[in-house]
């Protein structure tokens, strides 16, 4: 399975702010993917990131909020812009191997006060 | 729409009993299922899957079984052990019309206690 590392690991941040977060996989892959975990909670899907062309937000999430960028097959940013404390959560990238094994790395702890 | 409901929430198991947690699917075109252990402070990890060719799968203390016709999928840890203790995410998978969906179940923490 990919290696796949996250900076940084854990922020705490003030309302307003914005925050970019990294991902980096050991391999290159086709499909990213960034989730959102609320405490105590479920994953949720907040956008797909394919190498070349714009991300694809779920329903609930926007670009101008969580802006993504794909520059590589090994690399992607996740925005999370003008924050608030309702944005606390981990954030996770996620990548697929095969058909549809589906890997995380290991989240970003972001704290809005 | 699609979902996956999980049960239990939470779990308790003395050391050494074994722990079951089981979902359900809605999705009829979902045909790959697989389970995520999650350990505090850490990202999920893949640790068991199973396809929908397949009625059960055994990796160790570890097993799936799944039932295409009741749409249930249930993981069953044997001889647990502390180290067990995590939040387990089941998730189904299906691909139709050239969307790839993912949807996660809402979670069992376990605690296994020496």
């Amino acid at each position: 399975s990919a290696v796949i590392s996250q900076k940084p690991s854990r922020d705490i941040c003030q309302r307003g702010t914005s925050l970019t977060i990294q991902c980096q996989v050991d391999s290159q892959v086709t499909m990213m993917f960034w989730y959102r975990q609320q405490p105590g909670q479920s994953l949720t899907l907040i956008a797909t990131a394919n190498q070349g062309s714009e991300a694809t937000y779920e329903s609930g999430f926007v670009i101008d909020k969580f802006p993504i960028s794909r520059p590589n097959l090994t690399f992607s940013t996740l925005t999370v812009s003008n924050m608030s404390p309702e944005d606390s959560s981990i954030y996770l990238c996620s990548t697929r191997q095969g058909v549809d094994e589906q890997y995380f790395g290991p989240g970003t702890r972001l704290t809005v006060t | 729409g699609e979902n996956v409901e999980q049960h239990p929430s939470t779990l308790s198991v003395q050391e050494g009993d074994s722990a079951v947690i089981k979902c359900t699917y809605s999705d009829s075109a979902s045909n790959y299922f697989p389970w995520y252990k999650q350990e505090l402070g850490k990202g999920p990890q893949l640790i068991i899957d199973i396809r929908s060719n397949v009625g059960e799968k055994k990796d160790q203390r570890i097993a799936v079984t799944l039932n295409k016709t009741a749409k249930h999928f249930s993981l069953h840890i044997t001889e647990t052990q502390p180290e067990d203790s995590a939040v387990y995410f089941c998730a189904a998978y299906s691909a139709r019309a050239g969307t790839y969906k993912y949807i996660f179940g809402t979670g069992t923490r376990l605690k296994v206690l020496a």
